[in-house]
Protein backbone atom coordinates (compact mmCIF):
# COMPACT_ATOMS: atom_id res chain seq x y z
CA UNK A 1 0.00 0.00 0.00
CA UNK A 2 1.28 3.39 -0.82
CA UNK A 3 2.76 5.34 1.98
CA UNK A 4 0.96 8.87 1.06
CA UNK A 5 -2.81 8.33 -0.66
CA UNK A 6 -5.20 11.40 -1.75
CA UNK A 7 -8.74 10.82 -2.87
CA UNK A 8 -9.90 11.56 -5.37
CA UNK A 9 -7.49 11.37 -8.02
CA UNK A 10 -9.74 12.77 -10.41
CA UNK A 11 -12.20 15.33 -9.85
CA UNK A 12 -14.26 17.79 -12.38
CA UNK A 13 -17.01 20.40 -10.45
CA UNK A 14 -18.40 23.54 -11.25
CA UNK A 15 -18.03 27.22 -10.09
CA UNK A 16 -19.05 27.66 -6.58
CA UNK A 17 -19.24 23.95 -5.46
CA UNK A 18 -17.22 23.06 -2.53
CA UNK A 19 -14.57 21.04 -2.62
CA UNK A 20 -12.92 18.72 -0.39
CA UNK A 21 -9.25 16.74 -0.93
CA UNK A 22 -8.40 14.19 1.44
CA UNK A 23 -4.67 13.19 1.92
CA UNK A 24 -3.81 10.20 4.43
CA UNK A 25 0.24 8.88 5.18
CA UNK A 26 1.05 5.45 7.09
CA UNK A 27 4.79 6.78 7.18
CA UNK A 28 4.12 8.08 10.59
CA UNK A 29 5.28 11.79 10.40
CA UNK A 30 3.48 15.10 12.40
CA UNK A 31 4.69 17.70 9.19
CA UNK A 32 2.13 17.37 6.42
CA UNK A 33 1.88 19.88 3.28
CA UNK A 34 -0.82 20.83 0.48
CA UNK A 35 0.77 21.94 -2.79
CA UNK A 36 -0.67 22.84 -6.23
CA UNK A 37 0.84 22.61 -9.45
CA UNK A 38 -0.11 24.20 -12.73
CA UNK A 39 0.86 23.43 -16.56
CA UNK A 40 5.12 23.73 -16.66
CA UNK A 41 5.50 25.12 -13.46
CA UNK A 42 6.83 24.10 -10.35
CA UNK A 43 4.68 23.18 -7.19
CA UNK A 44 3.51 25.92 -5.02
CA UNK A 45 2.88 25.57 -1.46
CA UNK A 46 -1.07 26.09 -0.15
CA UNK A 47 -0.88 25.02 3.80
CA UNK A 48 1.39 23.38 5.81
CA UNK A 49 0.92 21.78 9.22
CA UNK A 50 3.53 20.78 11.58
CA UNK A 51 1.33 18.59 13.62
CA UNK A 52 -2.25 18.05 15.27
CA UNK A 53 -2.61 21.67 16.34
CA UNK A 54 -0.55 24.13 13.95
CA UNK A 55 -1.61 24.55 10.87
CA UNK A 56 -0.21 27.59 8.58
CA UNK A 57 -0.14 28.87 5.38
CA UNK A 58 2.01 28.80 2.45
CA UNK A 59 2.75 31.23 -0.35
CA UNK A 60 -1.14 30.94 -1.86
CA UNK A 61 -3.46 29.88 0.98
CA UNK A 62 -6.08 32.63 -0.27
CA UNK A 63 -9.48 30.36 -1.27
CA UNK A 64 -8.15 27.75 0.48
CA UNK A 65 -8.60 26.25 3.70
CA UNK A 66 -7.01 22.87 5.72
CA UNK A 67 -8.28 20.50 8.62
CA UNK A 68 -5.79 18.14 10.41
CA UNK A 69 -7.95 15.78 11.83
CA UNK A 70 -5.30 13.49 13.45
CA UNK A 71 -1.38 12.89 12.93
CA UNK A 72 -2.34 10.80 9.40
CA UNK A 73 -5.24 12.83 7.84
CA UNK A 74 -4.80 16.24 6.17
CA UNK A 75 -8.23 17.87 4.21
CA UNK A 76 -7.72 21.26 1.83
CA UNK A 77 -11.34 22.29 1.02
CA UNK A 78 -11.85 24.80 -1.61
CA UNK A 79 -14.96 26.72 -0.24
CA UNK A 80 -16.40 28.36 -3.84
CA UNK A 81 -14.55 26.54 -6.30
CA UNK A 82 -13.16 28.94 -9.30
CA UNK A 83 -11.79 28.12 -12.77
CA UNK A 84 -8.31 29.14 -11.36
CA UNK A 85 -7.60 26.64 -9.14
CA UNK A 86 -7.88 24.21 -11.81
CA UNK A 87 -4.49 22.22 -10.98
CA UNK A 88 -3.02 19.31 -9.75
CA UNK A 89 -2.79 18.79 -6.09
CA UNK A 90 -0.56 17.04 -3.79
CA UNK A 91 0.20 16.12 -0.49
CA UNK A 92 3.10 15.48 0.99
CA UNK A 93 4.40 14.32 4.52
CA UNK A 94 7.79 15.09 6.19
CA UNK A 95 9.54 14.30 9.07
CA UNK A 96 12.68 16.58 10.59
CA UNK A 97 15.84 15.12 10.11
CA UNK A 98 18.62 16.96 11.95
CA UNK A 99 18.81 20.60 10.90
CA UNK A 100 17.21 20.55 7.64
CA UNK A 101 14.19 19.59 6.55
CA UNK A 102 13.84 15.90 6.21
CA UNK A 103 12.94 14.76 2.73
CA UNK A 104 8.87 15.49 1.46
CA UNK A 105 7.36 12.00 0.49
CA UNK A 106 4.38 12.83 -1.96
CA UNK A 107 1.09 11.84 -2.72
CA UNK A 108 0.31 10.70 -6.26
CA UNK A 109 -2.04 13.90 -6.60
CA UNK A 110 -5.28 14.84 -7.32
CA UNK A 111 -6.13 16.15 -10.79
CA UNK A 112 -8.85 19.04 -10.21
CA UNK A 113 -10.90 20.32 -13.19
CA UNK A 114 -13.22 23.67 -12.75
CA UNK A 115 -15.82 24.33 -15.12
CA UNK B 1 15.24 33.74 -0.22
CA UNK B 2 17.29 31.87 -2.24
CA UNK B 3 16.74 31.25 -5.61
CA UNK B 4 17.58 28.48 -8.36
CA UNK B 5 18.40 28.41 -12.12
CA UNK B 6 18.32 25.62 -13.91
CA UNK B 7 18.10 25.09 -17.90
CA UNK B 8 14.65 24.72 -19.12
CA UNK B 9 16.12 20.92 -20.78
CA UNK B 10 18.60 18.61 -21.30
CA UNK B 11 19.34 15.47 -23.25
CA UNK B 12 21.60 12.39 -22.09
CA UNK B 13 22.07 9.23 -24.05
CA UNK B 14 20.93 6.21 -22.61
CA UNK B 15 24.06 4.62 -20.22
CA UNK B 16 25.57 7.89 -20.12
CA UNK B 17 26.17 10.18 -17.08
CA UNK B 18 23.42 12.94 -17.30
CA UNK B 19 24.87 16.03 -15.37
CA UNK B 20 22.09 18.31 -14.30
CA UNK B 21 23.41 22.06 -13.31
CA UNK B 22 22.09 24.25 -11.01
CA UNK B 23 23.04 27.85 -10.00
CA UNK B 24 22.06 29.40 -6.27
CA UNK B 25 24.53 32.39 -6.04
CA UNK B 26 22.23 33.61 -3.15
CA UNK B 27 22.76 30.87 -1.28
CA UNK B 28 23.08 31.17 2.93
CA UNK B 29 25.62 29.46 4.42
CA UNK B 30 22.90 27.10 6.70
CA UNK B 31 21.14 26.58 3.52
CA UNK B 32 20.43 23.10 2.10
CA UNK B 33 20.66 21.87 -1.83
CA UNK B 34 17.65 19.73 -2.52
CA UNK B 35 17.05 17.45 -5.66
CA UNK B 36 13.70 16.22 -6.42
CA UNK B 37 12.77 14.77 -9.81
CA UNK B 38 8.79 14.48 -11.13
CA UNK B 39 8.20 12.05 -13.43
CA UNK B 40 4.77 12.42 -16.10
CA UNK B 41 3.00 14.46 -13.43
CA UNK B 42 3.54 11.82 -10.78
CA UNK B 43 4.33 13.05 -7.19
CA UNK B 44 7.83 14.32 -6.97
CA UNK B 45 10.63 11.87 -5.47
CA UNK B 46 13.23 13.29 -3.44
CA UNK B 47 16.83 12.38 -5.16
CA UNK B 48 19.53 13.65 -2.50
CA UNK B 49 20.25 17.09 -0.59
CA UNK B 50 23.54 18.19 0.82
CA UNK B 51 25.20 21.11 2.38
CA UNK B 52 28.63 21.79 1.73
CA UNK B 53 30.46 18.24 1.12
CA UNK B 54 29.73 15.98 -1.84
CA UNK B 55 27.34 13.39 -1.41
CA UNK B 56 26.17 9.89 -3.07
CA UNK B 57 23.37 7.83 -2.61
CA UNK B 58 21.83 4.86 -4.79
CA UNK B 59 20.45 7.30 -7.32
CA UNK B 60 23.05 9.70 -7.29
CA UNK B 61 25.67 12.28 -6.67
CA UNK B 62 25.50 15.92 -5.32
CA UNK B 63 28.46 17.74 -6.31
CA UNK B 64 28.15 21.19 -4.34
CA UNK B 65 31.05 23.90 -5.70
CA UNK B 66 33.09 24.99 -2.72
CA UNK B 67 31.80 28.45 -2.81
CA UNK B 68 28.24 26.60 -2.63
CA UNK B 69 26.89 29.04 -5.60
CA UNK B 70 26.39 26.36 -8.26
CA UNK B 71 25.71 22.65 -7.52
CA UNK B 72 25.43 19.72 -10.26
CA UNK B 73 23.14 16.45 -9.68
CA UNK B 74 25.17 13.19 -11.59
CA UNK B 75 22.95 10.31 -12.54
CA UNK B 76 25.87 8.07 -12.95
CA UNK B 77 24.29 5.64 -16.32
CA UNK B 78 20.88 7.20 -17.13
CA UNK B 79 18.00 5.13 -18.23
CA UNK B 80 14.88 6.05 -20.43
CA UNK B 81 12.98 5.72 -16.45
CA UNK B 82 15.26 8.60 -15.78
CA UNK B 83 13.21 10.80 -18.30
CA UNK B 84 11.87 13.16 -15.57
CA UNK B 85 11.72 17.08 -14.74
CA UNK B 86 14.28 17.83 -11.99
CA UNK B 87 14.29 20.35 -9.59
CA UNK B 88 17.15 21.83 -7.82
CA UNK B 89 15.85 23.69 -4.38
CA UNK B 90 17.34 25.50 -1.80
CA UNK B 91 15.66 25.98 1.50
CA UNK B 92 14.49 29.13 3.23
CA UNK B 93 16.34 30.60 5.41
CA UNK B 94 13.27 30.91 8.19
CA UNK B 95 12.26 28.50 10.56
CA UNK B 96 9.09 27.69 8.33
CA UNK B 97 10.80 24.63 6.45
CA UNK B 98 9.63 25.61 2.97
CA UNK B 99 10.99 24.48 -0.65
CA UNK B 100 10.48 26.92 -3.00
CA UNK B 101 10.34 25.16 -6.17
CA UNK B 102 11.52 26.46 -9.55
CA UNK B 103 10.16 24.90 -13.20
CA UNK B 104 13.52 22.54 -12.85
CA UNK B 105 15.07 20.70 -15.74
CA UNK B 106 12.90 18.72 -18.37
CA UNK B 107 15.67 16.18 -18.29
CA UNK B 108 15.04 14.04 -22.00
CA UNK B 109 16.88 10.57 -22.02
CA UNK B 110 17.18 9.09 -25.56
CA UNK B 111 17.87 5.29 -26.80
Amino acid sequence: DADVTQTPRNRITKTGKRIMLECSQTKGHDRMYWYRQDPGLGLRLIYYSFDVKDINKGEISDGYSVSRQAQAKFSLSLESAIPNQTALYFCATSDLLGQGVGEQFFGPGTRLTVL
Amino acid sequence: DAKTTQPPSMDCAEGRAANLPCNHSTISGNEYVYWYRQIHSQGPQYIIHGLKNNETNEMASLIITEDRKSSTLILPHATLRDTAVYYCIVRVQDSNYQLIWGAGTKLIIKP
